[in-house]
């Protein structure tokens, strides 16, 4: 089975600083994807920024980019110019890929805090 | 993109008795993951709701204490019956976009709380 592993379950960043949160995962799968999740107390998941098992290059939306290192299944996300607005429980996520959907294998989670 | 409406947004119900969320999708989905969020905890899936057919429920889960209904393809409901404080907990629906299948996308979540 498949799982995923966060080792920081808290961390905290000055605004406008950078902060990387890691993840780690377990798969004998050679394609899958990779997601970080966001959900601020209004519970919603938001979807933070996607990547997939094939692709060698790194993922990168805005202030948000990831360190894929498939040979060492680790998935850590790093964010830039952290923002008072970024404060939250990030999700590592882990979706194989088969014919037909599957469901998301989740992290524990990291609560980031955001200091002004 | 697929937008998921999730009812109702919370509630506070007595034990012993049950609870049914729902969830509509703005688009039809073949597959409806339902899961479970414990109080500080990660997200755990309870059962995966196919039309058409029986739910397929996780390790830990069973099927008289999370009664599924998939009666179409764009909606389904959860049920968690026979309520104990240890069910107090965040309930979220999923589904992934198609055809592609890359991303998921969420409900509101329902906050159930027992008391």
């Amino acid at each position: 089975a498949q799982t995923v592993t966060q080792s920081q379950p808290e961390m905290s960043v000055q605004e406008a600083e950078t902060v990387t949160l890691s993840c780690t995962y377990d798969t004998s799968e050679s394609d899958y994807y990779l997601f970080w999740y966001k959900q601020p107390p209004s519970r919603q998941m938001i979807l933070v920024i996607r990547q997939e098992a094939y692709k060698q290059q790194n993922a990168t939306e805005n202030r948000f980019s990831v360190n894929f290192q498939k040979a060492a299944k680790s998935f850590s996300l790093k964010i830039s110019d952290s923002q008072l607005g970024d404060a939250a429980m990030y999700f590592c996520a882990y979706r194989r890929v088969a014919s037909g959907n599957t469901p998301l294998v989740f992290g524990k989670g990291t609560r980031l805090s955001v200091i002004a | 993109s697929a937008v998921i409406s999730q009812k109702p947004s919370r509630d506070i119900c007595q034990r012993g008795t049950s609870l049914t969320i729902q969830c509509q999708v703005d688009s039809q989905v073949t597959m409806m993951f339902w899961y479970r969020q414990q109080p500080g905890q990660s997200l755990t899936l309870i059962a995966t709701a196919n039309q058409g057919s029986e739910a397929t429920y996780e390790s830990g889960f069973v099927i008289d204490k999370f009664p599924i209904s998939r009666p179409n393809l764009t909606f389904s409901t959860l049920t968690v019956s026979n309520l104990s404080p240890e069910d107090s907990s965040i309930y979220l629906c999923s589904v992934t976009n198609r055809p592609m299948n890359t991303e998921a996308f969420f409900g509101q979540g329902t906050r159930l709380t027992v008391v």
